[in-house]
């Protein structure tokens, strides 16, 4: 079975504090993960992919096979941060979404 | 290219009433799908196409919605009639290969 698993609706997190939003996956091939991440009212777009390894906007995120999780981190919090968040994976032939998180950065 | 490009942005019709859904994806890439979003069920995949040809529709929610690709530039997700629990972003995205989904701003439907 294709699944992404985002175990989290809503994370809420103080300005500066660190931030990790999780995210699961069940694949039986070799994933292609993705973040993507919606601010209000606003498309989505890509955040960051596992393949590329870069940091984007102080977020990261480190595929681990092992327990099949694809977390995104950043170590301190701002308030533009505040959004929606999907992980998602390139299954066999299509591209399958979490159901998301919310991010709130709390003042 | 200014990416995928989607019409109407906004659209407010009465319950029963056809709706009808364009997207116009990035050219050069090969897959295209529709999302819809809600604040219940959050993103769901109704259908996609690859190289023009759906491919899985199991996504769509009922008969009444019904998605066409006629060439590679340009598809259409088609509600009728369209009933108030249809209200949502619906977005379409497109790909190359197993690249990463460039998405439309999506069009915020409203059933009334």
């Amino acid at each position: 079975a294709q699944r992404v698993t985002q175990p989290e609706k809503l994370l809420s997190v103080f300005k500066g504090a660190p931030v990790e939003l999780k995210c699961n996956y069940s694949y039986s091939g070799s994933p292609e993960l993705f973040w993507y991440v919606q601010y209000s009212r606003q498309r989505l777009q890509l955040l960051l992919r596992h393949i590329s390894r870069e940091s984007i906007k102080g977020f990261t995120a480190d595929l681990n096979k092992g327990e099949t999780s694809f977390h995104l981190k950043k170590p301190f919090a701002q308030e533009e941060d505040s959004a929606m968040y999907y992980c998602a994976l390139w299954g066999n032939d299509k591209i399958i979404f979490g159901k998301g998180t919310r991010l709130h950065i709390l003042p | 290219d200014a990416g995928v490009i989607q019409s109407p942005r906004h659209e407010v019709t009465e319950m029963g009433q056809e709706v009808t859904l364009r997207c116009k994806p990035i050219s050069g890439h090969n897959s295209l799908f529709w999302y819809r979003q809600t604040m219940m069920r959050g993103l769901e995949l109704l259908i996609y196409f690859n190289n023009n040809v759906p491919i899985d529709d199991s996504g769509m929610p009922e008969d009444r919605f019904s998605a066409k690709m006629p060439n590679a530039s340009f598809s259409t997700l088609k509600i009728q009639p369209s009933e108030p629990r249809d209200s949502a972003v619906y977005f379409c995205a497109s790909s190359f290969r197993r690249s990463e989904a460039f998405f439309g701003q999506g069009t915020r439907l409203t059933v009334v």
